[in-house]
């Protein structure tokens, strides 16, 4: 399966600032995931991201708020713009493993303040 | 839209005890996952269940899928504190207009007592 390198760990953001992710695959892949786990709770996907196009966006998620980049088939990045305290939440990455699966970076544990 | 529902999402359990996750779907699936995730930590793959009768075993663990019921199980046998973490069961969905994409259930908070 493939090997996700997901930065940063962790952050500690003032309110009203924005935050990059990246997350960096070892093998190239055509769809990367990006998901929300807000404390205590399930994932959420927020966008799918396709080398070559805009990203596609779930319901309750916008483009302002998490514009997404996708600039090649082994990386990609997330901004949380504006960030609210209800923006705090741990951020992860997924691509589909080979054959069928999902592998998940190690998560983005954004706290704002 | 795909509901999938996971129970219990609570879960205290005695050592060396048997018990049963279950997770139910809306929406006809034959791709299905099990993961698991420790406080503070991603999430790691357990299972894979690709066809209607699917059964995999790792250790304590073995997970099953009915399609036509839309239900998988994890079963846990004789536990022990190691498993002590949250089991997310997730569809994954092929649809023909946003592709494939993965829905969780709540997650089933798993601690294993001494």
């Amino acid at each position: 399966s493939a090997v996700i390198s997901q930065k940063p760990s962790r952050d500690i953001c003032q309110r009203g600032t924005s935050l990059t992710i990246q997350c960096q695959v070892d093998s190239q892949v055509t769809m990367m995931f990006w998901y929300r786990q807000q404390p205590g709770q399930s994932l959420t996907l927020i966008a799918t991201a396709n080398q070559g196009s805009e990203a596609t966006y779930e319901s309750g998620f916008v483009i302002d708020k998490f514009p997404i980049s996708r600039p090649n088939l082994t990386f990609s990045t997330l901004t949380v713009s504006n960030m609210s305290p209800e923006d705090s939440s741990i951020y992860l990455c997924s691509v589909p493993g080979t054959g069928y699966g999902y592998t998940f970076g190690s998560g983005t544990r954004l706290t704002v303040v | 839209e795909l509901k999938v529902e996971q129970n219990p999402l609570f879960l205290s359990m005695q050592e060396g005890k048997n018990y049963t996750i279950y997770c139910n779907y809306s929406t006809t699936s034959d791709r299905l996952y099990w993961y698991r995730q420790d406080p503070g930590k991603s999430l790691e793959s357990l299972f894979v269940l690709l066809s209607n009768g699917a059964v995999k075993q790792e250790g304590r663990l073995m997970a099953s899928l009915d399609t036509k019921a839309r239900l998988s199980t994890l079963h846990i046998t004789a536990a022990v504190h190691d498993l002590s973490a949250t089991y997310f069961c997730a569809v994954d969905l092929l649809e023909e207009t946003s592709g494939s994409r993965l829905t969780f259930g709540e997650g089933t908070q798993l601690t294993v007592n001494p």
